[in-house]
């Protein structure tokens, strides 16, 4: 069965450093999101990319997030100068029709 | 802004009870989805509903949503271990609600 991968599972990082979160979503699929979720809270929208481009963001995601995807199959989301503030797990997801439908395993970011 | 209420925030029950779990919001939703998350691991989508009023069934869980598509509820009947996990509701890509953590006892 497909799925969504994401690399690598868990993150651990100083402040101020950058990290890239890399996700590869189902192959015929043309809508990605990204989404945290800090430990015990609710899963948050960060990010949604078909065609290419950005098509949503919500206000958590300001400069210095970006979202890129490079060549086809990946699906990356860099956190530019982390804060402790961004401790939380990140989620990837993809669908097929715009309605988000598989999520990725998560990549849990620890900033210290 | 759209806010979404789901309650309780959490249930623990033992092994064979029911139990009903509630999606509220004031606005009106074209559709709507029924997640499961474990935790460390991603939600995982269970059911979209998108007409007022319709029933879904997935074996033992039971997916509704109301007549005015502003609220849902999913009924577990005979709640087993392997149910427990947080659920969580959303109308799509931009919100979720808080989700109800469940806890079935053996």
């Amino acid at each position: 069965e497909p799925e969504v991968t994401q690399t690598p599972s868990h993150q651990v990082t100083q402040m101020g450093q950058e990290v890239i979160l890399r996700c590869v979503p189902i192959s015929n699929h043309l809508y990605f999101y990204w989404y945290r979720q800090i430990l015990g809270q609710k899963v948050e929208f960060l990010v949604s990319f078909y065609n290419n481009e950005i098509s949503e963001k919500s206000e958590i995601f300001d400069d210095q997030f970006s979202v890129e995807r490079p060549d086809g199959s990946n699906f990356t989301l860099k956190i530019r100068s982390t804060k402790l503030e961004d401790s939380a797990m990140y989620f990837c997801a993809s669908s097929e029709t715009g309605q988000v439908e598989f999520f990725g395993p998560g990549t849990r970011l620890t900033v210290l | 802004t759209q806010l979404l209420e789901q309650s309780p925030q959490f249930l623990s029950i033992q092994e064979g009870e029911n139990l009903t779990v509630y999606c509220n919001s004031s606005s009106v939703f074209s559709s709507l989805q029924w997640y499961r998350q474990e935790p460390g691991e991603g939600p995982v989508l269970l059911v979209t509903v998108v007409t007022g009023g319709e029933v879904k069934k997935l074996k033992r869980l039971t997916f509704q949503f109301g007549d005015a598509r502003k609220d849902s509820s999913l009924h577990i009947t005979a709640a087993q271990p392997g149910d427990t996990g947080l659920y969580l509701c959303g109308p799509g890509k931009l919100i979720f609600g808080q989700g109800t953590t469940l806890q079935v006892k053996p």
